[in-house]
């Protein structure tokens, strides 16, 4: 199976800050990599699939890149409602796998 | 508009089986390019992708727990079922019913049933 590794596990930034998440994959999965997003008592949401395709629910402060083993999310001026925890999920190959997610908070 | 609802038992004891249905609307499991599976969430734990069918009657499991998953569709009734055998403490989850198009990411989920395994 393919392992996704998300840093860091916890984030804590202001209102305004930039906040960088990562996943590493441990073997390529190309550009099949996606992103959810998960608020408490809740379902994940798609925020992001194929690396940089972001739904439509989601404001263009949330962009995703990179490719093979290396990806990112960057979420630009953070807001208080981006609190939640966020993980990445292959689909390159069975079975899929998800990360252990990165908890964003805002201060 | 594409809707997931899981039901089932929210407590149930060691050893026992546990199944699970997932009602769905909004598409065809019988003629669409489309999947629905289940994934799994202990509390504050991440995300375990347990299986999927698809029309064509594949159905992928996760390796370590085939032996003890069975996925079926009834496509008349638009419902998924999930079947798992002997059930243990550590099964304790959130189960959420998902659909993906084709071969994508999981776009709809369900609200997610909490399976408590207790004595």
């Amino acid at each position: 199976e393919i392992v996704l590794t998300q840093s860091p596990a916890t984030l804590s930034l202001s209102p305004g800050e930039r906040a960088t998440l990562f996943c590493r994959a441990s073997e390529s999965v190309g550009s099949e990599l996606g992103w959810y997003q998960q608020k408490p008592g809740r379902a994940p949401r798609l925020l992001i699939s194929d690396v940089s395709n972001r739904a439509p629910a989601f404001p263009d402060r949330f962009r995703g890149s990179g490719f093979g083993t290396y990806f990112t999310l960057t979420i630009s001026s953070l807001e208080p409602e981006d609190s939640a925890v966020y993980f990445c999920q292959q689909r390159a190959n069975w079975p899929i796998t998800f990360g252990q997610g990165t908890r964003l908070a805002i201060k | 508009q594409i809707t997931l609802r899981e039901s089932g038992p929210t407590l149930i004891k060691p050893t026992q089986t546990l199944t699970l249905t997932c009602s769905f609307s909004g598409f065809s499991l019988s003629t669409d390019d489309v999947g629905v599976g289940w994934i799994r969430q202990p509390p504050g734990k991440a995300l375990e992708w347990l299986a999927m069918v698809y029309p064509s009657d594949e159905k992928p499991y996760w390796p370590s727990l085939k032996n003890r998953l069975t996925i079926s569709k009834d496509t008349s009734r638009n419902l998924v079922v999930l079947r798992m055998t002997d059930m243990d403490p550590v099964d304790t989850a959130t189960y959420f019913c998902v659909h993906r198009r084709s071969f994508g990411f999981f776009d709809t989920w369900g609200q997610g049933i909490l399976v408590t395994v207790s004595s």
